[in-house]
């Protein structure tokens, strides 16, 4: 069985700072993984995703998450954030049959 | 391309009465999913259609819910009788190939039962 823990459920940031998310995540089975982004009064985005290969993976606003298999975990940074990043963000498991999901954290941005 | 689409954007019924949600997936997309995130927590699954044969529903919480895909194109997915703890968002996702590397999701469908 899959699961996803997304450690925080609300993270605030000042503009221009950091922004780390964390997610981690169990699997019998070599995992695919996602980030989704949530903006207010819309569906689900895929930010990026990792299915094989390289474990640094860049997605789309200047976001990255990394693949750590010692650790099971898969981050979500960038590098300074936006006011516009403010978000909810998922985090997902999958073995191409079935998708987990995490309870999500709210990102809020502060000028 | 139009992406995945969900009809309504937000419902507001009475216990006791009957919803029904639509989904159109993107053309072409063989796979269809139904979501659902109740008041804050992680997004469930509920099942997962192969044109119009369910291919997975073991998400789906009771036999209150009944969802079709009649000739393997848009999805709907009724509600009957509506109870308090069905309130929620409800996404839909479609893909391509068989398995979840590529699912676009619809904007959801905000239920809300009183």
């Amino acid at each position: 069985a899959q699961s996803v823990t997304q450690l925080g459920s609300h993270v605030s940031v000042s503009e221009g700072a950091l922004v780390l998310l964390r997610c981690n995540y169990s699997s019998s089975v070599p995992p695919y993984l996602f980030w989704y982004v949530q903006y207010p009064n819309q569906g689900l985005q895929l930010l990026l995703k990792y299915t094989t290969g390289a474990t640094l993976v860049k997605g789309i606003n200047g976001f990255e998450a990394e693949f750590k298999k010692s650790e099971t975990s898969f981050h979500l940074t960038k590098p300074s954030a936006h006011m516009s990043d403010a978000a909810e963000y998922f985090c997902a498991v999958s073995d191409l049959n079935d998708m987990r999901f995490g309870a999500g954290t709210r990102l809020t941005v502060k000028p | 391309e139009a992406g995945v689409t969900q009809f309504p954007s937000h419902s507001v019924i009475e216990k006791g009465q009957t919803v029904t949600l639509r989904c159109d997936p993107i053309s072409g997309h063989d796979n269809l999913y139904w979501y659902r995130r109740v008041m804050g927590k992680e997004i469930k699954f509920l099942l997962h259609f192969v044109k119009e044969s369910k291919q997975d529903e073991s998400g789906m919480p009771n036999n209150r819910f009944l969802a079709e895909r009649t000739g393997g194109t848009y999805s709907t997915l009724k509600v009957q009788p509506a109870e308090l703890e069905d309130s929620g968002v409800y996404f839909c996702a479609s893909s391509q190939l068989q398995g979840l590397t590529e699912a676009f999701f619809g904007q959801g469908t905000r239920l809300t039962v009183v």
